[in-house]
């Protein structure tokens, strides 16, 4: 079975330009996570949705970020405009499951950004 | 609010040498799961184990081993007669049932086994 899918596995852009981050999820998996890696913040969970709908937001660093779920397979993640403090491995995740506070959860291979 | 910590930032050791990795967790919900991942240094994260709040059994597979003790609020990780494989970074990971479903991730401990 095909993991979590991201793309791309690389992106290198300039300040000020709309970057893009995409996720499919394992198929029949209903609960996806962005996580966003740095060395100085570790892993740090930006935004999950359950069912297509976002659950908690909390942690989208400000309104530059927004995510999306257009259907229960895909995701995307945009950051628009991007800035050098944006530059980080953002991962994406999912899960299976009506609560899923217990399941684990399948990560992609992520994608590294670098915002110049 | 959860809390996870993960003291030991780097561990070092010797191929074949058994290492322990700690993890301390908060919590105030009586329903909880903790996880630990593994990020080896191609970058993926990998699950390792799962284990819920009522279940304080330790598991044991292959080299690996966990220990759960809800008294301390810890959840250590043994890996016994480690390898050069084995280095990665460890995540240990909580989720809470009130929590929204939010899990929180420790700051992971970096292990390096040497040949």
């Amino acid at each position: 079975d095909a993991g979590v899918i991201q793309s791309p596995r690389h992106e290198v852009t300039e300040m000020g330009q709309e970057v893009t981050l995409r996720c499919k999820l394992i198929s029949g998996h209903n609960s996806l996570f962005w996580y966003r890696q740095t060395m100085m913040r570790g892993l740090e969970l930006l935004i999950y949705f359950n069912n297509n709908v976002p659950i908690d937001d909390s942690g989208m660093p400000e309104d530059r970020f927004s995510a999306k779920m257009p259907n229960a397979s895909f995701s995307t993640l945009k950051i628009q405009p991007s800035e050098p403090r944006d530059s980080a491995v953002y991962f994406c995740a999912s899960s299976l499951g009506r609560d899923n506070s217990n399941q684990p959860q399948h990560f992609g291979d992520g994608t590294r950004l670098s915002i110049l | 609010a959860q809390k996870v910590t993960q003291a030991q930032t780097e561990i070092s050791v010797v191929e074949k040498e058994d290492v322990t990795l700690d993890c301390v967790y908060e919590t105030r919900d009586t329903t909880y799961y903790l996880f630990w991942y593994k990020q080896p240094p191609s970058g993926e994260l990998v699950f390792l184990i799962r284990r819920n709040s009522f279940d304080e059994q330790n598991e044991i597979s292959g080299r690996y081993s966990w220990n759960f003790q809800k008294s301390t609020s810890s959840f250590n990780f043994t890996i016994t007669a480690s390898q050069v494989v084995d280095s990665a970074v460890y995540f240990c990971a909580l989720s809470e049932r009130t929590g929204g479903f939010k899990t929180i991730f420790g700051a992971g401990t970096r292990l390096f086994v040497k040949a």
